[in-house]
């Protein structure tokens, strides 16, 4: 079985203090990565993702994931924090092998304080 | 939201009444997917579709069918609604689920309130 774990339910961070999402997964095999963002109301909107190749992937608005396969890792980063950053962030993976549907995390709330 | 829209964006119903949600794209993607979003819980998937006709189950679908007789439709049912159903209801699309590296692509919600 897959699955997510995201384990801060909030993060706090000054504007302009460099911020981290952490995420750690578990799956059979190879996995594929997912970082969505929401904002109040709205749906998730995509940010980036790991298929494979270089570890650090970059991503929109400035944001970039570390995949780490020996830690089972995959940290969500920014090197300076804007307000306009403060959501919740969803880390998802699904095994590249298979056919299961892909799983998300809980959930990571980021506030970021000016 | 990438060409996704879901109706209605609010409802409040009571228990026991049946409720149809919908989903439209505009994108000709094959896969299209229901999740449900509830606080500790991030995102669960309900059913997905793989084509016109062809459907799946997901972590959560008891309770809930789905049909899906267009490309650009999938419908979301609950059958008799329960206040354990009370949530708030994403659509999502991806191009294909052959290319699993696919990403997937999310309607803007609705608001389900069962009494």
């Amino acid at each position: 079985a897959q699955s997510v774990a995201q384990p801060e339910d909030q993060v706090n961070v000054a504007e302009g203090n460099p911020l981290t999402v952490k995420c750690t997964y578990s799956v059979s095999g190879n996995p594929y990565l997912f970082w969505y963002v929401q904002y109040p109301n709205r749906g998730l909107q995509f940010l980036l993702k790991y298929i494979t190749g270089d570890n650090l992937v970059k991503g929109s608005y400035g944001f970039e994931a570390e995949f780490n396969k020996s830690q089972t890792s995959f940290h969500l980063k920014k090197p300076s924090a804007l307000v306009s950053d403060s959501a919740l962030y969803f880390c998802a993976v699904r095994a590249a092998s298979g056919n299961t549907p892909l799983v998300f995390g809980k959930g990571t709330r980021l506030s970021v304080i000016a | 939201d990438a060409g996704i829209t879901q109706s209605p964006r609010h409802k409040v119903t009571e228990t026991g009444t049946p409720v149809t949600l919908r989903c439209h794209q505009t994108e000709n993607h094959r896969y299209m997917y229901w999740y449900r979003q509830d606080p500790g819980h991030g995102l669960r998937l309900i059913h997905y579709s793989y084509g016109v006709k062809d459907t799946d189950k997901g972590e959560v679908s008891d309770g809930y069918s789905v049909s899906r007789s267009k490309t650009e439709d999938f419908l979301l049912t609950l059958e008799s609604a329960t206040s354990s159903q009370t949530s708030v209801y994403f659509c999502a699309i991806s191009e294909s689920g052959r290319g699993r590296t696919d990403t997937q692509y999310f309607g803007p919600g609705t608001r389900l309130t069962v009494l």
